[in-house]
């Protein structure tokens, strides 16, 4: 099975700290993606990345950064945690798709949920 | 990616069909239909896509119009496992070098004794 792993479950931070959370992906998945969750508006993109060192903006970048330095690790940033980042954070991988070998489906972490005081 | 609309909350009672419906009125011939469900503090879990015929496996039917303008998602018989938030997706699997997923606020069906 494929297992997509984040690091932290809960983390509570204070405003301006910087705060890393990590993703691992067991499955050699080219494609690795950073959402938020938060009540009433659904999942957000972050950012996400299609190969080692690759970055692309999602729908929602500002204040976050990414770091993807190996095919299994991709991390998101916070470089100055406020307030409003308080939110549930949810990794997912995928493989580059293949219209003869895969469904183009994303692999979703168990999420992070931070709180920023 | 075209967007979606669909309910914000459904009631089922157990051993019934949970029938989910979704529209996509400005879905474009290349993309096809995804659905995914978020149980209660787990992430998003793949249920079904497709294209423009329905499609069957061993979670859910998905039952795509025949102008593509809408779908429905059935669970045949729902159990007290399937409350959960059920997301609706619309997008071209291979666009550009990552296939993102944009996801709504999608249909929260809560499954009843």
């Amino acid at each position: 099975d494929v297992k997509v792993t984040q690091s932290s479950r809960y983390l509570v931070k204070r405003t301006g700290e910087k705060v890393f959370l990590e993703c691992v992906q067991d499955m050699d998945h080219e494609n690795m993606f950073w959402y938020r969750q938060d009540p009433g508006l659904g999942l957000r993109l972050i950012y996400f990345s299609y190969d080692v060192k690759m970055k692309e903006k999602g729908d929602i970048p500002e204040g976050y950064s990414v770091s993807r330095e190996k095919k299994e690790r991709f991390s998101l940033i916070l470089e100055s945690a406020s307030t409003n980042q308080t939110s549930m954070y949810l990794c997912a991988s995928s493989v580059f798709y293949s219209r003869r070998l895969n469904t183009g489906e994303l692999f979703f972490g168990e999420g992070s949920r931070l709180t920023v005081l | 990616d075209a967007k979606t609309t669909q309910p914000p909350s459904m009631d089922c009672a157990e051993g019934r069909a949970a029938n989910l419906p979704c529209n996509h009125s400005t879905i474009s011939g290349n993309e096809y239909v995804y659905w995914y469900r978020q149980i209660h503090s787990q992430g998003p879990q793949y249920i079904i896509h497709g294209l423009k015929n329905n499609e069957t496996n061993e979670m859910a039917s998905l039952i795509i119009t025949e102008d593509r303008k809408s779908s429905t998602l059935i669970l045949p018989h729902a159990t007290l496992r399937d409350t959960a938030v059920y997301y609706c997706i619309v997008r071209v699997p291979w666009a550009g070098t990552a296939s993102k997923l944009t996801f709504g606020t999608g249909t929260r069906l809560q499954v009843t004794l």
